[in-house]
This record gives structure tokens, sequence and C-alpha cells, in this order.
């Protein structure tokens, strides 16, 4: 069964690059089985799309981050990961990773988010 | 890209049935049928529980139900629990290959 697991600091100062790593067991990475991704939830509030990576290294964003994310794939830790530049206090949430579905067209499998990990929430605060 | 729009709050009694409404574009939820719905419970990550509009991943409830019409799809939870009492998003791929969230509605099983 596919596990994720967030980690990384959970404080950032503003202005500083908020890192953050999806261990993934059960599974591999490289494989093909799955697109990965990130969503944040600030406090209180929805779910934001982040970013999403295959194994492949092709990339979607989402366009009002794109300018300040990079995700990338480490195929020999089993991992991905999420830089998130520039942070502000509006960053301020709990991160998500999550694995996007095993079959049908990339739009089917973009669309659906499972399994998740269980989150991390990181504050951005001097 | 705009999140899609959901009720802020519904209510219920328990055994009852309710629809939840979430409304986008052509570009999004109107132009392709691959909305996702997920319950998410205080504190916990969300719960995927409709996938394609209308599919349910193995393990959940026929209780939940999923349907579109034009640029709005629903979910339909009949036979209300108190379990069911949580937040509920919808989420769509759309044109530009992005995917983006409805803002969550509150559901209160009454």
């Amino acid at each position: 069964q596919l596990q994720l697991q967030e980690s990384g600091p959970r404080l950032v100062k503003p202005s500083e690059t908020l890192s953050l790593t999806c261990t993934v067991s059960g599974g591999s990475v490289s494989s093909g089985s799955y697109y990965w991704g990130w969503i944040r939830q600030p406090p209180g509030k929805g779910l934001e799309w982040i970013a999403t990576i295959y194994y492949n290294e092709d990339t979607y964003h989402n366009p009002s981050l794109k300018s300040r994310v990079t995700i990338s794939v480490d195929t020999s830790k089993n991992q991905f990961s999420l830089r998130l530049d520039s942070v502000t206090a509006a960053d301020t949430a709990v991160y998500y990773c999550a694995g996007h579905g095993t079959w049908g067209t990339v739009a089917a499998r973009l669309s659906r988010f499972h399994p998740w990990g269980q989150g991390t929430l990181v504050t951005v605060s001097s | 890209q705009s999140a899609l729009t959901q009720p802020v709050s519904v209510s219920e009694s328990p055994g009852q049935s309710i629809t939840i409404s979430c409304t986008g574009t052509s570009s999004d939820v109107g132009g392709y049928n691959y909305v996702s719905w997920y319950q998410q419970h205080p504190g916990k990550a969300p719960k995927f529980i409709i996938y394609d509009v209308s599919s349910r991943p193995s393990g959940v409830s026929n209780r939940f139900s999923g349907s579109k019409s034009g640029n709005t799809a629903s979910l339909t939870i009949s036979g209300l629990q108190a379990d069911d009492e949580a937040d509920y998003y919808c989420s769509s791929y759309t044109t530009s290959s992005t995917l983006v969230f409805g803002g969550g509605t509150k559901l209160t099983v009454l």
C-alpha cells in the first residue's frame, strides 16, 4: 500500500525558501504508476494545488505560484520535493504531498489525488 | 485561475440526503469529465471519495454519488450519518493542464 510522508522545517523566516520532502513507501517514484503532487491549506481555509511532477520530470504548476516554485524528484531516495522561494506570512499553511491516479489519460490521472500524506504545518514568521 | 464555487456551508438531519454544488466554467468543470471530490475531517488529510464526476474509489460508501450538468458538478450524500459531518472539496482539471479546487463546503449533520 502506497504511503507518503512529508518532512522539512516547520518554521521559515520571511523572504527565505521553504523546502519540503515527501518520502514514498510501498511503491517507487520512478515506476510511472503515479504522478506526484503538492497541495497546501492555510489555517482555516481551503485547498490549493501547488505543483505536480512525473518521474520523467514532466511538471505542471499552479500559475499563481509558478514563478516561486521548484518541484523535483529524487529516484535514488524514492522522494520528491518542493521548494517555494521568497515566502511571506501568506505561505503559512499545512502542506500535503499526494500521489495522482494510476490509470487513464494524463488529464484523468492529474485530476485524482490519492493517496495523501498526513500533512505538515509550515509557519512563516521571523 | 479562479477557485471553483461551492456553498460555504450546508446542513441536514441524519438519514436525509444533501447535495453540494461545485460551479466552474467551460474551461474546467464544463469542459472535462475530470471532477473529483474529497472529504476532510478536522485535523485530517483529505480523503478521495469521487473521481471522473461520478465514479467511486474502492471502499467508498455508495451513499456518496456525483453528477454534472454544464459547468456545475454535484456531490450527493444519502442517508446522512454523524460521521459525514466534514468539509467537502471539489476539484477539476482545466484547459491549461492545471488543477483547481473549490473553496470547500462545511457539512453539518444536525
